[in-house]
């Protein structure tokens, strides 16, 4: 079945870059999405690729995805302390709305 | 636009008893995917609707049931509630339209239910 892996700690210092990396198994994804949860909220769809791109740049983020690889990474520029939160990355392979989750990494930006 | 509207935000049942959680999805989507999420095993799939049909289901007992309503309201139903229920349930909105799906899905802030 579909796997998507995350470490799980991302510490950085306000101002610095972030990057959050994960990989997954299903080489027939067809969408790979970052997604932000603040405690006690739900998710926030941040970005999201299709896997026959290689990069996308949405304003501070920078997605990149290797495909051979299977792996998918976010980078955060110029890391704000709002930006604390659970970052999830997930993965879509079917036609129908199910998205296999990784289990979070939950970013802690030092002032 | 309003986003996607999940009630209640908090419950609080028994062991054993029943309970229905409602999902409205962003005015013209009409597909609702319904998520649990729990420290242990993270976000898992629970299922999909589209206009009135389940499309897609994830690994849950039969205790875990839903349905979609013509105006795309989603409930979710599980019954005969077991400890292991206590999770946050998110809901999930997206155009869902055949089978070029759209990338968004909008999350609720979700339900968080804990069993006694």
């Amino acid at each position: 079945g579909e796997d998507v892996e995350q470490s799980l700690f991302l510490s950085v210092r306000e101002g610095d870059s972030s990057v959050i990396n994960c990989t997954y198994t299903d080489s027939s994804s067809t969408y790979l999405y970052w997604y932000k949860q603040e405690p006690g909220a739900g998710l926030q769809l941040l970005t999201y690729i299709f896997s026959n791109m290689d990069m996308k740049q949405d304003q501070r983020l920078t997605v990149l995805l290797n495909k051979k690889d299977k792996h998918l990474s976010l980078r955060i520029a110029d890391t704000q302390t709002g930006d604390s939160a659970i970052y999830f990355c997930a993965e879509g392979s079917g036609g129908y709305q199910k998205v296999t989750f990784g289990t979070g990494t939950k970013l802690q930006v030092i002032p | 636009k309003a986003g996607v509207t999940q009630t209640p935000r908090y419950l609080i049942k028994t062991r054993g008893q029943q309970v229905t959680l409602s999902c409205s999805p962003i005015s013209g989507h009409r597909s609702v995917s319904w998520y649990q999420q729990t420290p242990g095993q993270g976000l898992q799939f629970l299922f999909e609707y589209f206009s009135e049909t389940q499309r897609n289901k994830g690994n849950f007992p039969g205790r875990f049931s839903g349905r979609q309503f013509s105006n795309s309201r989603s409930e979710m139903n599980v019954s005969t509630l077991e400890l292991g229920d206590s999770a946050l349930y998110l809901c999930a909105s997206s155009s869902g339209t055949g089978a070029s799906m759209k990338a968004e899905a909008f999350f609720g802030q979700g339900t968080r239910l804990t069993v006694v």
